[in-house]
């Protein structure tokens, strides 16, 4: 089983562009999740997707915005950027695991904003 | 008002030492789940492990070992024997009531496995 993936995986824009990150989940697994992971804040919470539509959205301004397509793969988006947008974003896609359900975890957009 | 403390920034052991990784959680559910993440340098978090709120059994996998305790509102994570591979940033996560798959996670400690 393929594991969640994101491209890109590396990104440079400056001040005022706008961003565009995908998230491709697990087979099968129908909910997403967008964290944004800073020196300063740690890992924090963006929103979640379940089935195409937002379930859940963290403490985040406007400028930060995500879909779910019918096939399950999530995009987020970031206009106006900011110096502070600069981080790894973390994409998980939520299923059964041995344990019951999981989180998995992709491995991250790193996003510099010059 | 922080729901996960991990109170350890960084901790530093020579191999073959175990190291223990405290966590503290508050949540008003009664139905919650904790998890641990290890972030190693490349970036990606991986999944150690996930405990529901309604069992309060210690599991050991391998070299690791977990101790979750309700009245203390803890879930501590135990390396046995350290080894260089298990250097790495962990992160212990909470997810509260049922279907709600947002994790408020703790701050991560550095754990250095020094040869």
């Amino acid at each position: 089983k393929a594991g969640v993936t994101q491209t890109p995986r590396y990104l440079i824009k400056t001040r005022g562009q706008q961003v565009t990150l995908s998230c491709s989940p697990i087979s099968g697994h129908r909910s997403v999740s967008w964290y944004q992971q800073t020196p300063g804040q740690g890992l924090q919470f963006l929103f979640e997707y379940f089935s195409e539509t937002q379930r859940n959205k963290g403490n985040f301004p406007g400028r930060f915005s995500g879909r779910q397509f019918s096939n399950s793969r999530s995009e987020m988006n970031v206009s106006t950027l900011e110096l502070g947008d600069s981080a790894l974003y973390l994409c998980a896609s939520v299923g059964e695991g041995q344990s019951g359900v999981e989180q998995f975890f992709g491995p991250g957009t790193r996003l510099t904003v010059l | 008002a922080q729901k996960v403390t991990q109170a350890q920034t960084e901790i530093s052991v020579v191999e073959k030492e175990d190291v223990t990784l405290d966590c503290v959680y508050e949540t008003r559910d009664t139905t919650y789940y904790l998890f641990w993440y290890k972030q190693p340098p490349s970036g990606e978090l991986v999944f150690l492990i996930r405990r529901n709120s309604f069992d309060e059994q210690n599991e050991i996998s391998g070299r690791y070992s977990w101790n979750f305790q309700k009245s203390t509102s803890s879930f501590n994570f135990t390396i046995t024997a350290s080894q260089v591979v298990d250097s790495a940033v962990y992160f212990c996560a909470l997810s509260e009531g049922v279907g709600d798959y947002k994790l408020s996670f703790g701050a991560g400690t550095t754990v250095t496995v020094r040869a």
